[in-house]
């Protein structure tokens, strides 16, 4: 069974740094893309940030390009999210995704939520 | 960067009925890449159907998924009480993904 855990959320304030994780079991993790998805309180979902299998290619929206970092660990089966400069509108759910082989985001973790407040 | 559009915004139904709910994208889609999700209260999405009209695992056949371009549908025939949630379109294009703001089935 795929099963995919986030960890590191938390309270920060303006201007503060977080590291998320993902820990992913079930699955050859190094064989897939991967990816962070956020929602902030009572909104929709946003895209994060991709990276694919051997960290070759990352690619980022412009709302959080140059702030935040993914990166990951096959020999660990873990993800990560490094988060700069956050800022109020960070504040959301952040879910680590599994892009699988039918092209779209086939497992999801529960969640973990970063609240950006001073 | 491509822009979905969802609608309606709220679909308020009874068990049983019929749902259909509309993707529309800025520019052409590619079919591989167009996807669905449902989000009930308080969990994770999870994933509906894939390439426009292919059922993830374990979803059972009243979802079926539509379209081409930049007009998607995806249709319940017979809403189940644990079918009323919300549910979002994604595509993906030029290494960007997006969502849809999502359209929320309720219980009328």
């Amino acid at each position: 069974e795929v099963r995919l855990v986030e960890s590191g959320g938390g309270l920060v304030k303006p201007g503060g740094s977080l590291r998320l994780s993902c820990a992913a079991s079930g699955f050859t993790f190094s064989s897939f893309s991967m990816n962070w998805v956020r929602q902030a309180p009572g909104k929709g979902l946003e895209w994060v940030s991709s990276i694919s299998s051997s960290s070759t290619y990352i690619y980022y929206p412009d709302s959080v390009r140059g702030r935040f970092t993914v990166s990951r660990d096959n020999a660990e089966n873990a993800l990560y999210l490094q988060m700069d400069s956050l800022r109020a509108e960070d504040t959301a759910v952040y879910y680590c995704t599994r892009f699988g082989d039918r092209s779209a985001f086939d497992s999801w973790g529960q969640g973990t939520l970063v609240t950006v407040s001073s | 960067e491509i822009v979905l559009t969802q609608s309606p915004g709220t679909l308020s139904l009874s068990p049983g009925e019929r749902a259909t709910l509309s993707c529309r994208a800025s520019q052409s889609v590619s079919t591989s890449y167009l996807a669905w999700y449902q989000q009930r209260p308080g969990q994770a999405p999870r994933l509906l159907i894939y390439a426009v009209s292919n059922r993830a695992a374990g979803i059972p056949d009243r979802f079926s998924g539509s379209g081409s371009g930049t007009d998607f549908t995806l249709t319940i025939s017979r809403l189940e009480p644990e079918d009323f949630a919300v549910y979002y379109c994604q595509q993906f294009s030029n290494f960007r993904f997006t969502f849809g703001p999502g359209t929320k089935v309720d219980i009328k």
